[in-house]
């Protein structure tokens, strides 16, 4: 079983300032780890993922985020939000190596940009 | 382009009626789920296919039904006995060809179902 705990419900911060938010996972197998990103009455997109190898990872929008395996963790960070970085963000982890393809989500943190 | 279209986008039910929400793919992906999604719960599975002619409960199934007839297609019904409806529902398609077993899901825009 694997378990995905996205530690800050709602993040407010103002345009240009840096962010981060905070994703921890739990598995006893090896995963791949995802964040997607959720606009008001809109489908997830995918922002970037982690799937093996370098442990920084680039996505759309300037988005990063950093897999610590020995923490567990896959935080999301941007240098300088805009407001239209205002959204949704989720979690999410797939066993990896399987076509057992169910993924675990997490409740989400609702990124503010203010201005 | 291809994509997961979703229908209708907004979508009223009255007392004990079934309703249906669409999703169709044009990606060939072999794999296709239902989430549900109410606020600060993030999303909760319903339902999940793998291949056509199959599929499997997710953590919240009752109160729902599903077919596969085709790939393409997996339509999801709200019945009578899903007490509490209201939400926010969004389909999802993978590719489970070997190899590509890492690649993310891919959803559609969603459907906001409400009880009149």
């Amino acid at each position: 079983a694997q378990s995905v705990t996205q530690l800050d419900s709602q993040v407010p911060v103002f345009e240009e300032a840096p962010v981060e938010l905070r994703c921890n996972y739990s598995s006893s197998v090896s995963v791949y780890l995802f964040w997607y990103v959720q606009y008001p009455n809109q489908g997830l997109q995918l922002l970037l993922k982690y799937l093996s190898g370098s442990t920084l990872v680039k996505g759309i929008n300037g988005f990063e985020a950093e897999f610590n395996k020995s923490q567990t963790s896959f935080h999301l960070r941007k240098p300088s939000v805009h407001i239209s970085d205002t959204a949704e963000y989720f979690c999410a982890v797939t066993r990896a190596n399987t076509n057992a393809g169910k993924s675990t989500f997490g409740d989400g943190t609702t990124l503010t940009v203010k201005p | 382009d291809g994509g997961i279209t979703q229908s209708p986008k907004y979508l009223f039910r009255k007392e004990g009626q079934n309703v249906t929400l669409s999703c169709e793919q044009n990606l060939n992906h072999d794999a296709m789920y239902w989430y549900r999604q109410d606020p600060g719960q993030g999303l909760r599975l319903i339902y999940y296919s793998q291949i056509v002619n199959d599929f499997q409960k997710g953590d919240i199934a009752e109160g729902y039904s599903v077919s596969r007839e085709k790939k393409e297609s997996f339509p999801l019904t709200v019945t009578s006995a899903q007490k509490n409806p209201t939400a926010f529902y969004l389909c999802a398609s993978r590719t489970l060809q070997r190899g590509l077993w890492n690649q993310p899901q891919h959803f559609g825009d969603g459907t906001r179902l409400s009880i009149l």
